[in-house]
């Protein structure tokens, strides 16, 4: 597609509940990223794939967290039991392997709300 | 502990005015530079990045970026309204696809 593309844009879920959240690259692009953001503060990285794999998911905050790209285009951030801590916009962002290399472009976000 | 420090403002300048936003990053190992624009509720969009000690131009926009001082900071010249919003600093460590690491931003606004 001409951006990066994710769903959904708004998500409310309560307490405890799974939560599953999809990005879709700009065609070509071969890296892909998971941030996080809250109010005031700025995109916080939690996992980078490069193909299929991930090259490093040092930012997933505990094991609730995960995520796959199973045939390195779109990707699913997964969360289980949430918590109203987890309440945050979910930003995927994708570069490619060359060029400008490792510019990223961000998706609109997904809003996670955990009541 | 890769960090990057950003003033979060907010900075306010009249209209038509020069607004600097700066930046300071610990890793002295780090390659490259960007500068992202966020309005309110939406996504961060890239402005400009630099590589190279120095400035760079591009329209109303310059980046300054000083190595030895670990420092990089963006210019807007003749300040617009519609230049409100926060800028978001990011570098990059290690190079490649590696990730980014983000400031909090600076909240711009600029007064008409």
């Amino acid at each position: 597609g001409a951006g990066v593309s994710q769903t959904p844009s708004n998500k409310v879920t309560e307490k405890g509940k799974y939560v599953e959240l999809r990005c879709d690259p700009i065609s070509g692009h071969t890296a892909l990223y998971w941030y996080r953001q809250s109010l005031g503060q700025g995109p916080e990285f939690l996992i980078y794939f490069q193909g299929t794999g991930a090259a490093d998911d040092s930012g997933l905050p505990n094991d609730r967290f995960f995520a796959v790209r199973p045939e390195g285009s779109v990707s699913t951030l997964k969360i289980q039991r949430t918590e109203r801590g987890d309440s945050a916009v979910y930003l995927c962002a994708s570069s490619s392997s060359g060029g400008s290399g490792n510019t990223i472009y961000f998706g609109e976000g997904s809003w996670l709300t955990v009541v | 502990q890769k960090e990057v420090e950003q003033n979060s403002g907010p900075l306010s300048v009249p209209e038509g005015a020069i607004a600097s936003l700066n930046c300071t990053y610990s890793d002295r190992g780090s390659q490259s530079f960007f500068w992202y624009r966020q309005y309110s509720g939406k996504s961060p969009e890239l402005i400009m990045f630099i590589y190279s000690n120095g400035d760079k131009e591009d329209g109303r926009f310059t980046a300054q970026l000083n190595k030895a001082s670990q420092y990089v900071s963006l210019l807007i010249r003749d300040s617009q309204p519609s230049d409100s919003a926060t800028y978001l600093c990011a570098v990059n460590v290690v190079g490649g696809n590696t990730p980014l690491v983000f400031g909090k931003g600076t909240r711009l606004s600029v007064i008409a």
